[in-house]
């Protein structure tokens, strides 16, 4: 069964602070994908990373995939209180054709003004 | 123009109830899905339908029961509603994950609360 860790499990930080959360697993993905979930709401993603080493900046978003393909970390610059959600990785292992997505269980950040 | 909807948003109930959501998606995707979000907020899934067909079914109780109609819609239906189901409950759908392509996109999700 795969796993996907996350950490920290909780954070809260002030605005303009940079945070790095992290996911981690035993195994290896064909792709990773992170969510950013506010309350009330589903789930909706932020971006996918395929490749080892991978980086991808979305605006002060960056998202790196390890090179072995078994975790990735999300950097957050200068954060400010529309990033408080919940940030979700999820993993495709890419073994079967119907691919099940695995969700880690989430890094809840909380922005303070 | 809603994406992927859900009904109804709020479901509250007695034990032993039988309750269906429905979910709709007006995406033209292949690939839904069932998931359940804890109050610890961990996100698991429970079926995959592909065009109609079932895919995935995780060791879910046979209580519940996925039913889609077409390809546009897969609705849950759960009997003998107990107290450890209480949760929030998302569909999602998915273009080609085959190809892979599995973005998932999520309804708003039903907060089911059982008494």
């Amino acid at each position: 069964t795969q796993l996907l860790e996350q950490s920290p499990q909780f954070l809260s930080i002030q605005e303009g602070e940079n945070l790095t959360v992290y996911c981690n697993s035993s195994s290896v993905f064909s792709s990773l994908q992170w969510y950013r979930q506010e309350p009330g709401e589903g789930p909706v993603l932020l971006v996918t990373v395929v490749t080892g080493g991978e980086v991808k900046k979305l605006k002060r978003l960056t998202f790196q995939f390890g090179d072995a393909r078994k975790d990735s970390s999300l950097h957050i610059t200068a954060a400010q209180p529309g990033d408080t959600g919940l940030y979700l990785c999820a993993g495709d292992d890419g073994k079967t054709s119907y691919d099940k997505v695995i969700f880690g269980p989430g890094t809840s950040l909380s922005v303070i003004p | 123009d809603t994406a992927v909807s859900q009904t109804p948003k709020y479901l509250v109930t007695q034990m032993g109830n039988d309750k269906s959501i429905k979910c709709e998606q007006n995406l033209g995707h292949d690939t839904m899905y069932w998931y359940k979000q804890d109050s610890k907020k961990f996100l698991k899934i429970m079926f995959s339908y592909n065009n109609k067909e079932l895919i995935i079914n995780e060791t879910v109780p046979n209580r519940f029961s996925p039913k889609s109609p077409d390809k546009a819609h897969l609705n849950l239906h759960i009997n003998s509603l107990e107290l450890g189901d209480s949760a929030v409950y998302f569909c999602a759908s998915s273009q080609d994950p085959a190809s892979g392509d599995n973005e998932q996109f999520f309804g708003p999700g039903t907060r089911l609360t059982v008494l």
